[in-house]
Formats: C-alpha cells, sequence, structure tokens
C-alpha cells in the first residue's frame, strides 16, 4: 500500500484565496482524521471521520474551514476565504485496526 | 478528557549516551498510549504503542516505553543515542471507550543529537 497521500505538498496563496487540500487514505481504514501542526499550537485535531461520516470537528477553527469525504478514498479540507494565519502544516491520518494513525507527509500551507 | 504532558520541549544528548523522554496523561478512563517520531519535513511515524499486556513496550529503532499505570506515565527510552535519532517526539493518547480512537498528542520534544 502506498500509504496516506496528501496533494498538494505546498501551497502557497494569497488572503481571501480559497485553498482546497486533498487526502487519500490507506485502502480499508474507515477513519480519518485532519490534524494542523503549526509552533505555536503544537498538532491540533480538526476534524474526523468515521466510514465517510464526520464524527467530531469540534477543532475546526472557524465557519471558513470546511471539511468532506464523498467517499472510503477521498477526501478535502477547504478553507474559504483563508487568512495569514491559517499558515501551517496540515496532516492527514487514517487508522489502522488497533486505533495507531497512519499519516501522510503533510501540505504546508502558506497565506500571504 | 484526556490530555497529555511532555515534559522537556528540547533535550539535547550527546551520540551514544542514552536518553530518556518523559510523557504523562491524564485520563479517567483506560487508555492506549503511543509514541510518533517526526523527522524535518515528514508527517509522523509510530514509533512503539502500549494497548494492553506487558507494560514494557518495544518499538522500532531500539526505542521502549514504560507504561506506568499509578504514575500515569509512558516515558520513551534509548540505551545508546544515534544522530539520525534527532527529530520530533510526539507521545500520544486514545481513550479506550472511545471507538473513534481519536489520538491526543503532546506538545513534542525535540531531541538533538549531538556528536
Amino acid at each position: 500500500d502506498a500509504g496516506v497521500i496528501q496533494s498538494p505538498r505546498h501551497e502557497v496563496t494569497e488572503m481571501g484565496q480559497e485553498v482546497t487540500l486533498r487526502c487519500k487514505p490507506i485502502s480499508g481504514h474507515d477513519y480519518l482524521f485532519w490534524y494542523r501542526q503549526t509552533m505555536m499550537r503544537g498538532l491540533e485535531l480538526l476534524i474526523y471521520f468515521n466510514n465517510n461520516v464526520p464524527i467530531d470537528d469540534s477543532g475546526m477553527p472557524e465557519d471558513r474551514f470546511s471539511a468532506k469525504m464523498p467517499n472510503a478514498s477521498f477526501s478535502t479540507l477547504k478553507i474559504q476565504p483563508s487568512e495569514p494565519r491559517d499558515s501551517a502544516v496540515y496532516f492527514c491520518a487514517s487508522r489502522g485496526l488497533t486505533g495507531e494513525l497512519f499519516f501522510g507527509e503533510g501540505s504546508r500551507l502558506t497565506v500571504l | 478528557a484526556q490530555s497529555v504532558t511532555q515534559l522537556d520541549s528540547q533535550v539535547p544528548v550527546f551520540e551514544e549516551a542514552p536518553v530518556e523522554l518523559r510523557c504523562n496523561y491524564s485520563s479517567s478512563v483506560s487508555v492506549y498510549l503511543f509514541w510518533y517520531v517526526q523527522y524535518p519535513n515528514q508527517g509522523l511515524q509510530l514509533l512503539l504503542k502500549y494497548l494492553s499486556g506487558s507494560t514494557l513496550v518495544k518499538g522500532i529503532n531500539g526505542f521502549e516505553a514504560e507504561f506506568n499505570k499509578s504514575q500515569t506515565s509512558f516515558h520513551l527510552r534509548k540505551p545508546s543515542v544515534h544522530i539520525s535519532d534527532t527529530a520530533e517526539y510526539f507521545c500520544a493518547v486514545s481513550d479506550l471507550n472511545n471507538q473513534g480512537g481519536k489520538l491526543i498528542f503532546g506538545q513534542g520534544t525535540e531531541l538533538s543529537v549531538k556528536p
């Protein structure tokens, strides 16, 4: 298996633009998680899905953030409009049988 | 609610010396415990995990951790570190009652191995 695949790896955009981050989980994993990593706040759980259904989105910072999982092999995290304080590395992870998470390489977002 | 505290934000150590990275957690229920490692510009990789059974858990790259329920700790150790162990290390806890296996991470410990 190729592991969790995220795209793009790097994104530079201007304030106010829409940003879409993509994730393909490991086949057969039924949980998918989105995390955000910054120096100030460390790793924060934004939202997670079970069988494509959002279970807990309490970590989503505000309405500008939205996430979808239209099928078992694809998820998106969208920020509209983006702001400089959204600059971070965004990780997608999927869950194995014993609760361990497998992480993608991350998407580094810079909002100017 | 669960929480994880990594007691040291940075740990400098010389090559071939032993190292211990400390982790304490708080939870009102039984938990699973994990250590992850993050190399620069990469995602997190699982080092080891405690689910049940023996309290001494061995992981990859010569690391091990000991679960101490009375002290609510899960410290990570390696008897002799290499330059290549330089990375950020994260302790994480998952609530056994939470079917989602949501992981709560500590703030991370930056291990710096010097020659």
